[in-house]
């Protein structure tokens, strides 16, 4: 994997569902990977920073798990609220880099109430 | 502490003009990215400063971009003689050290008419 991909695109949930979702990044000189909920017209907010295979952070009721020899992530999110909509994503610190961020395209989660 | 600060959040220009773009960091942030997003995809790495200093610009054009961070003021991307193709919503990042996460303001969207 040479870029940053996120799945799926997009994706519509009720309000109380759980949903997650998943970033694959390239594994080859692995430095960090960050999370970040960006909600439109505002600033990309920094949920995570994971360094370590088998790492897991949380923050309320959202979680990530990193697998870096395989090269992915998981974001869940548990019992989703209408609030929880915006855009999630994840970027990659590799290659030798640890301030160029390599972004995917992110997840467009919607949670109708 | 207030964010990172970009302005105008809106700039519209005419082929050939000159574009401004400001960010101020975080406060006590020195370190200082720029990214691009252009229509349809993610986030893409242009520049990292440091007072006074440009570490790395491998993701700016060759031509008509330039980027500075002075001892004083604003961190500046400056776009010369614009293009339609410059069109894009520019981000700015600031971070205390390279290695830590990096905090976005809300970008500025240019529109060349």
């Amino acid at each position: 994997i040479l870029n940053v991909e996120q799945s799926p695109q997009s994706l519509h949930v009720q309000e109380g569902d759980s949903t997650n979702f998943t970033c694959s990044f390239p594994s080859s000189n692995f430095y960090a990977l960050h999370w970040y909920r960006w909600e439109t017209a505002k600033s990309p907010e920094a949920l995570f920073v994971m360094t370590l295979n088998g790492d897991e952070k949380k923050k309320g009721r959202i979680s990530a798990t990193l697998n870096t020899k395989e090269g992915y992530s998981y974001l869940y999110i548990k019992g989703s609220q209408p609030e929880d909509s915006a855009t999630y994503l994840c970027a990659s610190l590799s290659g030798g880099s640890n301030y160029k961020l390599t972004f995917g395209k992110g997840t467009l989660l919607t949670v109708n109430p | 502490n207030a964010g990172v600060m970009q302005n105008p959040r809106h700039l519209v220009r005419r082929r050939g003009q000159e574009a401004r773009l400001r960010c101020s960091p975080m406060k006590g942030h020195s370190h200082v990215y720029w990214y691009r997003q252009l229509p349809e995809e993610g986030l893409k790495f242009m520049v990292y400063l440091q007072k006074e200093n440009i570490i790395d610009e491998s993701g700016m054009p060759k031509e008509r971009f330039s980027a500075e961070f002075p001892k004083e003021g604003p961190s500046i991307l400056r776009i010369q003689q614009v293009v339609r193709g410059d069109s894009a919503a520019y981000f700015c990042a600031s971070s205390e050290l390279a290695k830590n996460i990096q905090y976005f303001g809300a970008g500025t969207r240019l529109s060349v008419l």
